[in-house]
């Protein structure tokens, strides 16, 4: 099946700086999914993307599907502690495949 | 709605013993789906199920495991014997049309540790 590739795969950035996660396909995607897990949480959905060079903005969170739709990014403008957990991207499939994640750490 | 219901949430067993986890889905869902998470491996999905009848259950690690949908509001999976390299925390999630455009709704997860 399809997989998707997240980096990086941690991140630690200081309170109010940006923080942006990059997922990348070898394939073509309908369409993906971004998911955010909070520590000892558990997978939370926040927006499908479907268009080639769509861009979805929830109040910081700005999310990205590229023209070749092979690529999505997640940027986050001015950190807030409340914003720390992992982030996935999951790609299309019979099922959605999940990328490996990137785990955001702010430093207060 | 309650979301997606999960017991228990925390299961510690010996090795040998059969564990059962419980999932009840969000009424109206008609796909559902077991995901086991690891710091190694991530999320993996284990199986699937869409209105009760298992799809895909490729991501099943061995015989050891299986999973049951005797009803659009009650899935198992069942461990025996349990191993500790099945120390996970595993997830079960739900959608309508097999998630797009509306994402998986996941349950708190139970955290099973084999001693």
């Amino acid at each position: 099946g399809q997989q998707v590739m997240q980096i990086p795969q941690y991140q630690h950035v200081q309170e109010g700086e940006d923080f942006t996660t990059y997922c990348n396909s070898s394939t073509t995607l309908s369409n993906i999914q971004w998911y955010k897990q909070r520590p000892g949480g558990h997978p939370v959905f926040l927006i499908q993307l479907v268009k080639s060079g769509e861009v979805k903005k929830q109040k910081r969170l700005t999310f990205q599907f590229g023209e070749a739709k092979k690529n999505s990014s997640l940027h986050i403008t001015a950190t807030q502690t409340t914003d720390v957990g992992t982030y996935f991207c999951a790609g299309p499939g019979n099922q959605f495949y999940f990328g490996t994640g990137t785990s955001l750490t702010v430093i207060p | 709605d309650a979301g997606v219901i999960q017991s228990p949430r925390h299961e510690v067993t010996e090795m040998g013993q059969e564990v059962t986890l419980r999932c009840k889905p969000i009424s109206g869902h008609d796909y559902l789906f077991w995901y086991r998470q690891t710091m190694m491996r991530g999320l993996e999905l284990l199986i699937y199920f869409n209105n009760n009848v298992p799809i895909d259950d490729s991501g099943m690690p061995e015989d050891r495991f299986s999973a049951k949908m005797p009803n659009a509001s009650f899935s198992t999976l069942k461990i025996q014997p349990s191993e500790p390299r099945d120390s996970a925390v595993y997830f079960c999630a739900s959608s309508g049309h097999a998630g797009a455009g509306y994402g998986y709704t996941f349950g708190s997860g139970t955290r099973l540790t084999v001693v």
